[in-house]
């Protein structure tokens, strides 16, 4: 009974270097997210997706890509990685939009950037 | 501008008493209200969803209450547990442009002492 499973736990970039963050959900959800949590700060949405092959941005996506080919995956791409870049990373999965349905998180993914 | 405010900041008790935490939000129309709890280096995790017309919502020993009026919601711990040791977030959803879209406090650290 996995839900959602991020990779890496932890990791740290440094300046420039660029990296993906792994998310799989295993619940057959059409909507998958990724968000980032700073310091003191609520979540904010950096993306999403309302099924395969359709991603959208959220709040803060610059810097930022997704992409979506299965239903299951949900990878988050950082290009050109920056220290305003540091942030714990949260996938989340739901069965309807964000706003109707339960959401499913992961167990975050910490990025320093040095 | 749609905004949740969570307070205290934190908020440290002794094992077996019960506390109360504050959320209030500026966010319109609105459509429902959660609260998460996040364990320390884990994800956010679902104790409550509630609409506008329900005004209080059970999980165990957490209570959730709701004053859509005043746009103010509360969630009481009974007789709590070191377990409890945890940030609770506070999520509003707001429907905008025929859409869903989550506003998150930026939680309450609860720390329970023996």
């Amino acid at each position: 009974n996995a839900g959602v499973t991020q990779t890496p736990k932890f990791r740290i970039l440094k300046i420039g270097q660029s990296m993906t963050l792994q998310c799989a959900q295993d619940m057959n959800h059409n909507y998958m997210y990724w968000y980032r949590q700073d310091p003191g700060m609520g979540l904010k949405l950096i993306y999403y997706s309302v099924g395969a092959g359709i991603t959208d941005k959220g709040e803060v996506p610059n810097g930022y890509n997704v992409s979506r080919s299965t239903t299951e995956d949900f990878p988050l791409r950082l290009e050109l990685a920056a220290p305003s870049q540091t942030s714990v990373y949260f996938c989340a999965s739901s069965y309807s939009g964000e706003g109707k349905s339960e959401l499913f998180f992961g167990e975050g993914s910490r990025l320093t950037v040095l | 501008k749609n905004q949740v405010e969570q307070s205290p900041q934190s908020l440290i008790i002794l094992e077996g008493k019960n506390c109360t935490l504050q959320c209030n939000y500026t966010v319109s129309p609105f459509s429902n209200l959660r609260w998460y709890k996040q364990d320390t280096g884990r994800g956010p995790v679902s104790l409550t969803i509630m609409t506008f017309s329900e005004n209080t919502k059970s999980n165990g020993r957490y209570t959730a209450t709701l004053d859509a009026d005043t746009k103010q919601s509360s969630l009481h711990i009974t007789a709590s547990q070191l377990s409890d040791s945890a940030s609770y977030i506070c999520v509003v959803s707001a429907v905008t442009d025929s859409s869903y879209k989550l506003i998150f406090g930026s939680g309450t650290r609860l720390l329970v002492r023996p």
